[in-house]
Order: C-alpha cells, then structure tokens, then sequence
C-alpha cells in the first residue's frame, strides 16, 4: 500500500497569512492526489484534484502543486473559514490512502 | 440537489453485523465510482472500500477484507456496506462517497453514520 505523510501536522496562523501544507507519497502517483478541508463535525470538503485542478467553487486562494511524490497544498491568504484540517489522498492505485492530516488553526 | 444520505449505524456488540445503506439522488448514481470512508473518534480520515460504476470491480482495505462487502443497486441508486463479525476498533463514522467523474477526487460527501462496537 501506498504511505501518505503530511507536514507539518498542526499550524498555527493568523487571518491573512499564507499557509503551505506538504504531502509525501511513498512512491510515485504521478498527479493522482486530492486535497480535502474538514471542519468539526462534518464531511470532508473536496478542493483540490489531480494535484493542481481545483474543484468548482473553491476559492482561488487556495492552490496545488506537485506530482511524483511530493505535493503541496498552499493557501495564499488565510481567512477566517480556512481554519479546519485538510487532508491528502492519493487516487493512483488501491487503496486509495489519506494523509493523517494538517490542523490549522488561529494563533 | 446532489445528495448522499447514510443509514443503518448503531450500538453493535463485537462479532456482530452491522448493513449500512447510502441513498444517492440528483445525480446519475450508475456512472460513479462509489467508495466508503470512514472516520474513528478523534482520529483521521480512513478509506474502507471501492465499487465501480456496475459493480465489477471493488475493492477494500486489507483491515476490513474478509469481514466486510461493499454492493451497489443502481436500479435503487443505493450503496451498501455489509459488515460482519465487527471488532471495536470499526467504531467509527462510516461516510459514502461519490469520486468525481475527472481526476478520481470523492466530490460529494454524505454526512456520515455512526458505528459503535462495544460490549
């Protein structure tokens, strides 16, 4: 099975700031990874697909880069929705394995 | 409205079963990958189990393989997870998915069930 690591695992961040989240896969899925936000006590929140396409209706502050085996998901300007964890995962082959996700929150 | 509603959670007992059904609506449920993933008390996000759009290809995670079954009924746009001889550690929030037909990505999510096995 394909590892998923995420870093770091929890920041801190002020409204406005710009925030870069890091995924690792432990071998190659070319640009097959997604990025998901979770807020307490709900579903999970596709943004972002094939590494970098983002999903209809997601703010463009937030981006995706990245294929091979290192990912990065970056939001340019962090606003006061933004705080939740966000999560990887890959779709390159069975299972499809999620990061163990990155907390952000206010400072 | 693209809409995905689970049920069937519950209080189970270890080495029970347990059926969890998700209804798909406003969308052509037939042309999707569907997949469940589920989600432990404070813990991450855990993928379970995968179905293709008419039920020829599945898969599932190798902790839950042998023990659960996922099915669909396009004619119902139903998904279903059967889930037997269920240990504590299956406590969780189960959700449906629905991947995208571009890029894989699980686009639209249900709210989730809860499955809590304890004695």
């Amino acid at each position: 099975d394909i590892q998923m690591t995420q870093s770091p695992s929890s920041v801190s961040a002020s409204v406005g700031d710009r925030v870069t989240i890091t995924c690792r896969a432990s071998q190659g899925i070319s640009s097959w990874l997604a990025w998901y936000q979770q807020k307490p006590g709900k579903a999970p929140k596709l943004l972002i697909y094939a590494a970098s396409i983002l999903q209809s209706g997601v703010p463009s502050r937030f981006s995706g880069s990245g294929s091979g085996t290192d990912f990065t998901l970056t939001i340019s300007s962090l606003q006061p929705e933004d705080f939740a964890t966000y999560y990887c995962q890959q779709a390159n082959s069975f299972p499809f394995t999620f990061g163990p996700g990155t907390k952000v929150d206010i400072k | 409205e693209v809409q995905l509603v689970e049920s069937g959670g519950g209080l189970v007992q270890p080495g029970k079963s347990l059926r969890l059904s998700c209804a798909a609506s406003g969308f052509t449920f037939s042309r999707h990958w569907m997949s469940w993933v589920r989600q432990a008390p404070g813990k991450g996000l855990e993928w379970v189990a995968y179905m293709n759009q008419d039920g020829s290809e599945k898969f599932s995670v190798d902790s839950v393989k042998g023990r659960f079954t996922i099915s669909r009924d396009n004619a119902k746009n139903s998904l279903y997870l059967q889930m037997n001889s269920l240990r504590v550690e299956d406590t969780a929030v189960y959700h449906c998915a629905r991947t995208a037909a571009t890029g894989r990505g699980l686009d639209v999510w249900g709210q989730g069930t809860t499955v809590t096995v304890s004695s």
